[in-house]
């Protein structure tokens, strides 16, 4: 069982929005704002999308946004494209990850 | 470019030893957090271990402290992750990672697999 609780499947039709939850505690999601989200494609290793809750690494397209309320964080995909079909990871300090979402483009 | 690239994955049983390495370029590795991360085969990922810059501080994920050690070398630029007592339950995908900052993991490197089975 995983530290943050997220939905083991998403999915959205190309060009929709689509909205990943990550919950957590008052220990971790509800103390700070390092939450970051990872994208793994099969095969491959994961990528860093969303760091410090919003923040997105250089190359990362805008598509991809990060919010957080209490001790639930938030991925949101815009203009979803097949490329995005992927499983995607939150993880938050120090070192707990998500169980992981498959998302779909359908 | 900023690689990593780990080595020393395999096959082991169970009770055996393994020592996993990784070697790093582009990155200025001695001022760097390094940590590793696994991930058994169709789960999800699993915070392993992390080592500060000068090797002084560590900490070990609650499913490892005691067997594993982590460790590395500033003068060759590498990082190392001893194995010890391996259970089947340690058979995965071991990622070497940079820390950025707060668990926040923006280098990756193509993963070692390491099997523990009789």
């Amino acid at each position: 069982q995983s530290a943050l609780t997220q939905p083991p499947s998403a999915s959205g039709s190309p060009g929709q929005s689509v909205t990943i939850s990550c919950t957590g505690t008052t220990r971790d999601i509800g103390a700070h704002n390092y939450v970051s989200w990872y994208q793994q494609r099969p095969g491959k290793a994961p990528k860093l999308i969303i760091y410090e809750v919003y923040k997105r690494p250089s190359g990362v397209p805008d598509r991809f946004s990060g919010s957080k309320s209490g001790n639930t964080a938030s991925l949101t995909v815009s203009g979803l494209q097949a490329e995005d079909e992927a499983d995607y990871y939150c993880g938050s300090f120090v070192g707990l990850f998500g169980g992981g979402t498959r998302v779909t483009v359908l | 470019e900023v690689q990593l690239v780990e080595s020393g994955g395999g096959l082991v049983q169970p009770g055996g030893s393994l020592r996993l390495s990784c070697t790093v370029s582009g990155l200025t590795f001695s001022h760097t957090w390094m940590t590793w991360v696994r991930q058994a085969p169709g789960k999800g990922l699993e915070w392993v271990a992390i080592i500060d810059p000068s090797g002084s501080a560590i900490e070990y994920g609650g499913s490892v402290e005691g067997r594993f050690t982590i460790s590395r070398d500033n003068v060759k630029n590498s990082l190392s992750l001893h194995m010890n007592s391996l259970e089947v339950e340690d058979t995965a995908v071991y990622f070497c990672t940079r820390d950025r900052g707060f668990s926040s993991f923006d280098y990756w490197g193509q993963g070692a697999l390491v099997t523990v089975s009789s």
